[in-house]
């Protein structure tokens, strides 16, 4: 079975620091790859996705992410942190030709920011 | 626009009653999901529907119920509320038969299990 790791549960990072936050995903085969965002008490929202070419996606509010075959992984990435970027951070995939498009989560990764 | 709509927001539910919550998205998607999220254990997929007329298991279904009359709505039912079912429940849909698969998401309801 497919399996997503978000190694870090929880970061914290001044504002104005570089960001990334690590996914790595146990599959054969590429799967589409998610990146989404849930403020407190909010429902999810898309950050970005990969699903083929460009290995750099570039992605909503400064967030880009980078597709590495050789590491299973797809970290997600911001050049300078603002304090509204406080959130958790999905990682998320899905196995194309499954059938049933489903969606498996990582545990998240969240994010405190340090004025 | 109003995209997914959930209701209730929250609820406070005796353990042994039965509970249906309500899912319906303007969106005409074909696909809809149904997901509870816990603390340090992320989303799990309950239920799923490709299509108006099917559904199929996911990664926690036992305990809950879903149908799928119609595309717009996609109620989950749990028969008999248990505490562990205490969790933030989630519902998505997405046009699974377009190109890209973006699912979008709910604003969740918070239901709590005495």
């Amino acid at each position: 079975a497919q399996s997503v790791t978000q190694p870090d549960i929880h970061i914290t990072v001044s504002e104005g620091a570089s960001l990334e936050l690590r996914c790595n995903y146990s599959y054969g085969a590429t799967p589409y790859l998610f990146w989404y965002v849930q403020s407190p008490g909010q429902g999810l929202q898309l950050l970005l996705k990969y699903f083929s070419g460009d290995t750099l996606v570039q992605g909503i509010k400064g967030f880009e992410a980078e597709f590495k075959r050789s590491q299973s992984s797809f970290n997600l990435r911001k050049p300078s942190v603002h304090w509204s970027d406080a959130a958790e951070y999905f990682c998320a995939v899905v196995r194309p030709g499954a059938g049933s498009y489903q969606l498996t989560f990582g545990k998240g990764t969240k994010l405190s920011v340090i004025p | 626009i109003a995209g997914i709509t959930q209701a209730p927001t929250s609820q406070i539910l005796a353990a042994g009653r039965r509970m249906t919550l309500r899912c319906t998205q303007d969106m005409r998607h074909n696909a809809m999901y149904w997901y509870r999220q816990d603390l340090g254990l992320g989303l799990r997929l309950i239920h799923y529907s490709n299509t108006a007329g099917t559904t199929g298991k996911g990664e926690v279904p036992d305990g809950y119920s879903v149908s799928r009359a119609n595309t717009d709505d996609f109620p989950l039912t749990l028969a008999s509320a248990v505490p562990s079912q205490t969790s933030v429940y989630f519902c998505a849909s997405s046009d699974a038969g377009g190109t890209y698969n973006e699912q979008f998401f709910g604003p969740g309801t918070r239901l709590t299990v005495l």
